[in-house]
């Protein structure tokens, strides 16, 4: 099946504790990002990448690494410096062309204890 | 900087009630539009999308949205809601340095 694998679906770490979170796409896309998911803040980007081995920071990139080094990955390193890190992350990608849109994987809920 | 408003942060409706929920949003070049549906339990779905051409445009499960370029919106609509239609809802706006930035999302409540 084509799509967007992010694993593993709960993660749990013990505070001041480096964690990264897979994604993985098999889309052929391009682009890829990461956001946050919080109650009542929408969805916030922490990273996007349009190609590989480039990446921008989003609205909330302090605390928060990342990397590409192949198209069809885009692993987030949540670490110690990030300040509240317990949240959803939701990691999507997206196709080349005029009005295409991002596909969501299923997330991963992190909590640090 | 770049950001998308969302006015309603939780709306409650009977079935058959007709809805409209508002975005806008502060980018002033060319943008893609979104509205995105978020069952509970289950992954972002894409309801519909606008990037060119006519600005009204039709998704899925009966929704629509106007893009109206002079007031910087995306309002989604639907004539008649249903049950299942219970869900949050984010309006997205992508710019053309591939930014994707989301709303704080609309809390649906259908009442059966």
């Amino acid at each position: 099946d084509g799509g967007i694998t992010q694993s593993p679906k709960y993660l749990f770490r013990k505070e001041g504790q480096n964690v990264t979170l897979s994604c993985e796409q098999n889309l052929n896309h391009d682009a890829m990002y990461w956001y946050r998911q919080d109650p009542g803040q929408g969805l916030r980007l922490i990273y996007y990448s349009q190609i590989v081995n480039d990446f921008q920071k989003g609205d909330i990139a302090e605390g928060y690494s990342v990397s590409r080094e192949k198209k069809e990955s885009f692993p987030l390193t949540v670490t110690s410096a990030q300040k509240n890190p317990t949240a959803f992350y939701l990691c999507a990608s997206r196709g080349t062309g005029a009005g295409t849109e991002a596909f969501f994987g299923q997330g991963t809920r992190l909590t640090v204890v | 900087a770049q950001s998308v408003s969302q006015h309603n942060h939780h709306v409650i409706l009977s079935e058959a009630a007709s809805l409209e929920l508002g975005c806008n949003y502060s980018y002033g070049g060319t943008v893609n539009l979104f509205w995105y549906v978020q069952y509970p339990g289950q992954h972002l779905q894409l309801l519909l999308k606008y990037f060119s051409g006519d600005p009204l445009v039709k998704g899925i499960k009966g929704f629509e949205a106007e893009f109206i370029k002079s007031k910087f919106s995306f309002n989604l609509r639907k004539p008649s809601v249903q049950w299942s239609d219970t869900a949050e809802y984010f309006c997205a706006v992508r710019n053309r340095d591939d930014k994707i930035i989301f709303g704080k999302g609309t809390r649906l409540h259908i009442l059966p």
